[in-house]
């Protein structure tokens, strides 16, 4: 079946720094979608990307989906003690079924 | 309020005690899923139902069985559960599919198996 490896598995910044993670796939996928998980809570819906390239950005997170559609990532510029939790990436490969990365965790020390 | 519900938040059973976890959307979601997160592994597709008395089975079926009857609601059966099946689980809908809708998270039920 479809595999997404993400990686780091854990990253910690300090305040103000970048941030990036990085989500693999073995096969071409339809689209990509990014969630965030606060600590203790449940993953909330950031952004699709749909075409081959496409780099979306809100505020300081910039989405990239890679010209083969096989991988993306998520940047974070100086990050901030809000942004701390687990960054999730779900892939398609065009059917229902629902395949999520192994989640980055993001520490960001004051 | 536009949101997913799960009953209970939190449970601890024995081995081997049918249990379901419920869960409801009132948003008119035709797609439903269940997810299991475990450490290390992030989240895990269950099942899912893209409509109602349409389910299909996701990356780690064994051991549970879902039933959609009714659009809202999309519960998950443990029949006879198991330690390995101690987990944080968590109900989701969107749209239309899961795979181009948004979905939307319940706060999650953890489960412990004894």
């Amino acid at each position: 079946g479809q595999q997404v490896m993400q990686i780091p598995q854990y990253q910690h910044v300090q305040e103000g720094e970048d941030f990036t993670t990085y989500c693999n796939s073995s096969t071409t996928l339809s689209n990509i979608q990014w969630y965030k998980q606060r600590p203790g809570g449940h993953p909330v819906f950031l952004i699709q990307l749909v075409k081959s390239g496409e780099v979306k950005k809100q505020k300081r997170l910039t989405f990239q989906f890679g010209e083969a559609k096989k991988n993306s990532s998520l940047h974070i510029t100086a990050t901030q003690t809000t942004d701390v939790g687990t960054y999730f990436c779900a892939a398609s490969g065009g059917y229902q079924k629902v395949t999520f990365g192994t989640g980055t965790k993001l520490q960001v020390i004051p | 309020e536009a949101q997913v519900t799960q009953n209970p938040r939190y449970l601890i059973t024995v081995t081997g005690k049918k249990l379901t976890v419920t869960c409801s959307q009132n948003m008119n979601h035709e797609y439903m899923s269940w997810y299991r997160q475990d450490p290390g592994l992030g989240l895990r597709q269950i099942y899912y139902s893209m409509n109602v008395e349409v389910t299909d089975k996701g990356d780690v079926p064994e051991g549970y069985k879902v039933s959609r009857k009714e659009k809202r609601n999309f519960p998950l059966i443990l029949e006879s559960p198991s330690p390995n099946q101690t987990s944080l689980y968590f109900c989701a809908s969107s749209l239309t599919s899961g795979s181009i809708d948004t979905q939307y998270f319940g706060p999650g039920t953890r489960l412990t198996v004894l």
